[in-house]
């Protein structure tokens, strides 16, 4: 079946403008993940969503940053007024279920603030 | 919260020789560690995984290794090939809390 899809691929932006970002987690799965990535470094924790649950927003590194997860499917994650510091890989992951079950990621998203 | 570390950074093997990647844990309660590969430019695959009711698994050339008591657990790739060059990430996840901790990766070059 399909996997994780996100949109757009890549994303360039001038400094201090929003930019939302895409993911579609596989169908079925309940739990989805955003990370951010740094050019050469690990996976940084963002955001969870786990079914209708309150998410667990304590990765976002400032109020710049949101998500929302509609309908328990399709996630969106919010950057505004960007800055140059927020360039990076944006990776979604879903899974089956929490609590140690594998996630399954998608290709990201590029940003680029100019 | 758990702290997840990795080493080495860097790799880099002979094709046909081993490699081993370690990663270590803090927080006991964690009980499922995956390994991912993450080819340039893509997202992080998943390649192997253990669960803490286990010390060891294999899959063909690649097998995952835990100990429980010592809190780590590594990555052992056999006749390594060029196509197994890739950055390798560990993580650590338990019944407590959302979040799946990731080591920092190892950039593993398999040189011809």
């Amino acid at each position: 079946g399909a996997g994780v899809s996100q949109s757009p691929s890549n994303k360039v932006t001038e400094k201090g403008k929003d930019v939302e970002l895409r993911c579609d987690p596989i169908s079925g799965h309940t739990a989805l993940y955003w990370y951010r990535q740094s050019l050469g470094q690990g996976l940084e924790f963002l955001i969870y969503f786990q079914g209708n649950s309150a998410p667990d927003k304590s990765g976002l590194p400032s109020d710049r940053f949101s998500a929302e997860r509609t309908g328990g499917s399709v996630s969106t994650l919010t950057i505004q007024r960007t800055q140059q510091e927020d360039s990076a890989v944006y990776l979604c992951a879903s899974s089956f279920k929490r609590q140690g079950e594998t996630q399954y990621f998608g290709p990201g998203t590029r940003l680029l603030v100019l | 919260g758990e702290n997840v570390e990795q080493h080495p950074s860097t790799l880099s093997v002979q094709e046909g020789d081993s490699a081993v990647i370690k990663c270590t844990y803090s927080d006991s309660a964690s009980n499922y560690f995956p390994w991912y590969k993450q080819e340039l430019g893509k997202g992080p695959q998943l390649i192997i995984d253990i669960r803490s009711n286990v010390g060891e698994k294999k899959d063909q050339r690649i097998a995952v290794t835990l100990n429980k008591t010592a809190k780590h657990f590594s990555l052992h790739i056999t006749e390594t090939q060029p196509e197994d060059s890739a950055v390798y990430f560990c993580a650590a996840s338990g019944y407590t809390g959302n979040q799946f901790y990731f080591g920092t990766g190892t950039s593993l070059t398999v040189i011809p």
